[in-house]
């Protein structure tokens, strides 16, 4: 039981690279999240996907698309990367929109 | 857009002293959620409270929420270097609202 996987660990991207974050839950939970953690600014929601199927904005979408692609997976995609998503993201899970999330141990994006 | 803010920032204290910080809005929260953050690692779950006024404990950890809902406080007891970390608080409503964490810093 793995609970909350992401890949990759790390990342250094130039500007306007694009990549996608893999995140995948084995807890059978239907709602998952991806967001940033920046210092001083906390942990910010960037989009979040209440059961499978949909998905819908948090507080920081701009720059990113996501896709829930089954109920397991949740991936978030860089088209261009900036500087300013130089971030380290996590995504989390919960049984449903709100419960108990459960994290993974997130990924350190640095665009240079 | 609801706000959490926690304080201390920062805390550095000796090992066996005690603390506590706090959370605190302007909203009230239908519940509240304490995540503990170690280094290079995600957050990970301490405690939901859910009733104005509940009291919950988790060994040396001591967590309340107030009676309007709006506020919650972390104490804890005869602080170990274990229990270095940041401290985030999250308040429910349609999704999570995270303040933006006291780090604690014990040192033995």
């Amino acid at each position: 039981n793995a609970g909350v996987t992401q890949t990759p660990k790390f990342q250094v991207l130039k500007t306007g690279q694009s990549m996608t974050l893999q995140c995948a839950q084995d807890m059978n939970h239907n709602s998952m999240y991806w967001y940033r953690q920046d210092p001083g600014m906390g942990l910010r929601l960037i989009y979040y996907s209440a059961s499978e199927g949909t998905t819908d904005k948090g507080e920081v979408p701009n720059g990113y698309n996501v896709s829930r692609l089954n109920k397991r997976e949740f991936s978030l995609r860089l088209e261009s990367a900036a500087p300013s998503q130089t971030s380290v993201y996590f995504c989390a899970s919960s049984r449903e929109l709100s419960y108990e999330q459960y994290f993974g141990p997130g990924t350190r994006l640095t665009v240079t | 857009t609801q706000l959490l803010e926690q304080s201390p920032q920062f805390l550095s204290i000796q090992e066996g002293e005690n603390l506590t910080v706090y959370c605190n809005s302007s909203s009230v929260f239908s519940s509240l959620q304490w995540y503990r953050q170690e280094p290079g690692e995600g957050p990970v779950l301490l405690v939901t409270v859910v009733t104005g006024g509940e009291v919950k404990k988790l060994k040396r950890l001591t967590f309340q929420f107030g009676d309007a809902r709006k506020d919650s406080s972390l104490h804890i007891t005869a602080a170990q270097p274990g229990d270095t970390g940041l401290y985030l608080c999250a308040g429910v409503w349609s999704t999570l609202t995270f303040g933006k964490g006291t780090m604690l810093l014990v040192s033995p």
